[in-house]
């Protein structure tokens, strides 16, 4: 079973809203990751959990919150999110081989609208 | 510098045909993985292929091989007998031994269309 899933697959927003995007794999995979992509561009690496620690943070804003409930879950909690946040927003997931072969699989994606 | 660089935003192939996607990569780490990726208009990022860093062979998988050049960092990616399916954007990836777990780094990426 090679599938990530992600709920919801759209998601409209206000600005004073808080929702949250969930992810899950049954790969028994180590590392999940987080993403944000606008459209024509590559995505954006937001969170990695590896071994359900929280290892790479990239800058971003406190308004995204993650969680990793356990090894094959993991949620992203959203909060007062501005316009310029409206993406699609990939989960991804993989063994975490350093160094080697450590492809990463994605879910369909969310895509949010922040109105 | 950037550390995956593809040059071609956009290509277009008669179905059929093979097309290469380049992809050049910069790094000073011994050991790293490459990766190429497709992302079709429905959003999904699906895996193609894999090239390790001490690999000697050329990655194949199906219609799909990679022709590693190691002393140009170049990791370009053929499609044989394209397909209208094959329309996509692809991004090539780098996983770098010396990076935080699970990061890697992506090219800007190509955008694919098959011609019929």
């Amino acid at each position: 079973d090679t599938e990530v899933t992600q709920t919801p697959k759209h998601l409209v927003m206000g600005m004073t809203n808080k929702k949250s995007l969930k992810c899950e794999q049954h790969m028994g995979h180590r590392a999940m990751y987080w993403y944000k992509q606008k459209a024509k561009k590559p995505p954006e690496l937001m969170f990695v959990y590896s071994y359900e620690k929280l290892s790479i943070n990239e800058s971003v804003p406190s308004r995204f919150s993650p969680e990793c409930p356990n090894s094959s879950l993991l949620n992203l909690h959203l909060h007062a999110l501005q316009p310029e946040d409206s993406a699609l927003y990939l989960c991804a997931s993989s063994q975490d081989n350093a160094g080697g072969r450590d492809e990463q699989y994605f879910g369909p994606g969310t895509r949010l609208t922040v109105t | 510098a950037q550390k995956i660089t593809q040059t071609q935003p956009g290509m277009f192939v008669q179905e059929k045909e093979a097309v290469t996607l380049d992809c050049t990569y910069d790094t000073s780490d011994q050991s790293y993985g490459l990766f190429w990726y497709k992302q079709p208009s429905s959003g999904e990022m699906i895996f193609l292929i894999y090239q390790g860093s001490y690999d000697e062979q050329n990655a194949t998988e199906g219609r799909y091989s990679l022709n590693f050049q190691k002393a140009r960092k170049s990791a370009n990616l053929v499609i044989s007998a394209s397909q209208l399916g094959d329309s996509a954007m692809y991004f090539c990836a780098m996983r770098e031994s010396s990076t935080n777990a699970g990061k890697s780094t992506f090219g800007d990426g190509t955008t694919l269309t098959v011609k019929p």
